[in-house]
C-alpha cells in the first residue's frame, strides 16, 4: 500500500526560484496537511485542507500557497524561495477528527 | 492556541529499562492524541492513537495513557531495546474553533537505548 506519497524527496533551489511539492494519498482521506520540520522547532502547520475544495492557513503560511486539486492530491507551492524556507516538508492525511493521521516520507528542501 | 510540550527533550537509558515519556497540552478540547516515532531522516510512524474518551491504549511493549482533564499523556515503553532508539512525538487534534481538525505537535523526546 502506498499510503501518502511525496515528490520529490530532495530538492535544491536557488533563492527566488519557484517549485511545487506534490502530495498524494490513496486512502480516500478527507483531510490533508502540510508541515515543515526544523531543528529545535518541531513540526509546524503550514496549510490544512479539511476536505476537497477547502484550505486554511496554519501557523506559518507566509511564502507558501496550496492547491487541493482533488480528494487525493494536495500540493504546496513556493513562489519565490528564500533561505528561510530550507526545511523538511511533510504531508499528512486522515479521514477526519477521530482517526489517526498518516505521514509521507518528507521532502528535504535546501534553498541557497 | 494549543501548546504541546514534551518532557524530557532527550533520554539515554541502558537496554532493558522501563521508561516513561511525557506529553502535556494546554487545551483539553481535543478529539484524540497520537504518539509517533521518527527515525533520523525518515517520516513519522504512528504508534498509538487514544481517543478523548479513552484512558489508555496498548500495543506490544507500548502503553499510552491520557488524562484529558489535566492535559497530560504518558507513553510507557517496557523492556527497552536499542531498536527503540528514535525521536518520539505526541500530537493532539483540536476539537473546536480555530483548532478544529488540526494536529498540534510537541518538539519530541529523543530516546537512545544503549546495549
Amino acid at each position: 500500500n502506498a499510503g501518502v506519497t511525496q515528490t520529490p524527496k530532495f530538492q535544491v533551489l536557488k533563492t527566488g526560484q519557484s517549485m511545487t511539492l506534490q502530495c498524494a494519498q490513496d486512502m480516500n482521506h478527507n483531510s490533508m496537511y502540510w508541515y515543515r520540520q526544523d531543528p529545535g522547532m518541531g513540526l509546524r502547520l503550514i496549510y490544512y485542507s479539511a476536505s476537497e475544495g477547502t484550505t486554511d492557513k496554519g501557523e506559518v503560511p507566509n511564502g507558501y500557497n496550496v492547491s487541493r486539486l482533488n480528494k487525493r492530491e494536495f500540493s504546496l507551492r513556493l513562489e519565490s524561495a528564500a533561505p528561510s524556507q530550507t526545511s523538511v516538508y511533510f504531508c499528512a492525511s486522515s479521514t477526519g477528527g477521530r482517526t489517526e493521521a498518516f505521514f509521507g516520507q518528507g521532502t528535504r528542501l535546501t534553498v541557497v | 492556541k494549543q501548546e504541546v510540550t514534551q518532557i524530557p527533550a532527550a533520554l539515554s537509558v541502558p537496554e532493558g529499562e522501563n521508561l516513561v515519556l511525557n506529553c502535556s497540552f494546554t487545551d483539553s478540547a481535543i478529539y484524540n492524541l497520537q504518539w509517533f516515532r521518527q527515525d533520523p531522516g525518515k517520516g513519522l510512524t504512528s504508534l498509538l492513537l487514544i481517543q478523548s474518551s479513552q484512558r489508555e491504549q496498548t500495543s506490544g511493549r507500548l502503553n499510552a495513557s491520557l488524562d484529558k482533564s489535566s492535559g497530560r499523556s504518558t507513553l510507557y515503553i517496557a523492556a527497552s531495546q536499542p531498536g527503540d532508539s528514535a525521536t518520539y512525538l505526541c500530537a493532539v487534534r483540536g476539537y473546536r474553533g480555530s483548532t478544529l481538525g488540526r494536529l498540534y505537535f510537541g518538539r519530541g523526546t529523543q530516546l537512545t537505548v544503549w546495549p
